[in-house]
């Protein structure tokens, strides 16, 4: 069945560094691919997708690409916040309303200044 | 900005005991979710609903669970004898749309 591995966390960085929260992919078909994160407090929030290969989704400064060949779809940012400080989660889906999104595990952003 | 609504925050029951979670979806939504996140796990779908009726589930959705939509408003999901491993963050979500779910902050739910 469709699956979604993103890399264990936590992950912990200074203000300024760089991010990079791996995330792969097994499904049949084309899905949409997705990074949602989730505050403290709060509930999960769309923070940027991708619907066809190639395709690069950005938002806040974070940016994630969609590759078939690697079955990939990473999650980047060139300086982190301590305002990034949340949990991170990769998931894709059918493309059909109404249809499951597939999560992975989340991985747990720690900045710190 | 239209928000999804899930109460209450925190939910503790004995084993045995029916739960009933509740949402307020965004007003002009169609379609709705609920997922599931144990501890330390995935986020795990368990069902959706649209028109009035389930439109996918998981195989965690079995028949101690079912969804209402009692009102125009409200969407809720029910456990009719919890266990102990139905502990797990609850989430409600909502959408207008394919893929664009808009979620709750969620329902801790605490099966002693």
């Amino acid at each position: 069945g469709d699956s979604v591995t993103q890399m264990e966390g936590p992950v912990t960085l200074s203000e300024e560094a760089f991010l990079t929260i791996n995330c792969t992919y097994t499904a049949t078909g084309y899905p949409s691919l997705f990074w949602y994160v989730q505050y403290p407090g709060e509930g999960l929030q769309l923070l940027l997708k991708a619907t066809k290969a190639d395709d690069k989704g950005s938002n806040k400064g974070f940016e994630a690409t969609y590759r078939k060949e690697t079955t990939s779809f990473h999650l980047e940012k060139g300086s982190v916040q301590v305002s990034d400080s949340a949990v991170y989660f990769c998931a894709l889906s059918r493309n059909q309303a109404g249809t499951a999104l597939i999560f992975g595990k989340g991985t747990t952003l720690s900045v710190s200044s | 900005e239209p928000e999804v609504t899930q109460t209450p925050s925190h939910q503790v029951t004995q084993m045995g005991q029916e739960v009933i979670l509740r949402c307020v979806p965004i007003s002009n939504h169609l379609y709705f979710y609920w997922y599931r996140q144990i501890l330390g796990q995935k986020v795990e779908f368990l069902v959706s609903f649209y028109n009035n009726e389930i439109s996918e589930k998981s195989e965690i959705f079995d028949d101690q669970f079912s969804v209402e939509r009692p009102d125009g408003s409200n969407f809720t999901l029910k456990i009719r004898s919890t266990k102990l491993e139905d502990s797990a963050m609850y989430f409600c979500a909502s959408s207008a749309e394919a893929e664009k779910l808009f979620f709750g902050s969620g329902t801790q739910l605490s099966v002693l």
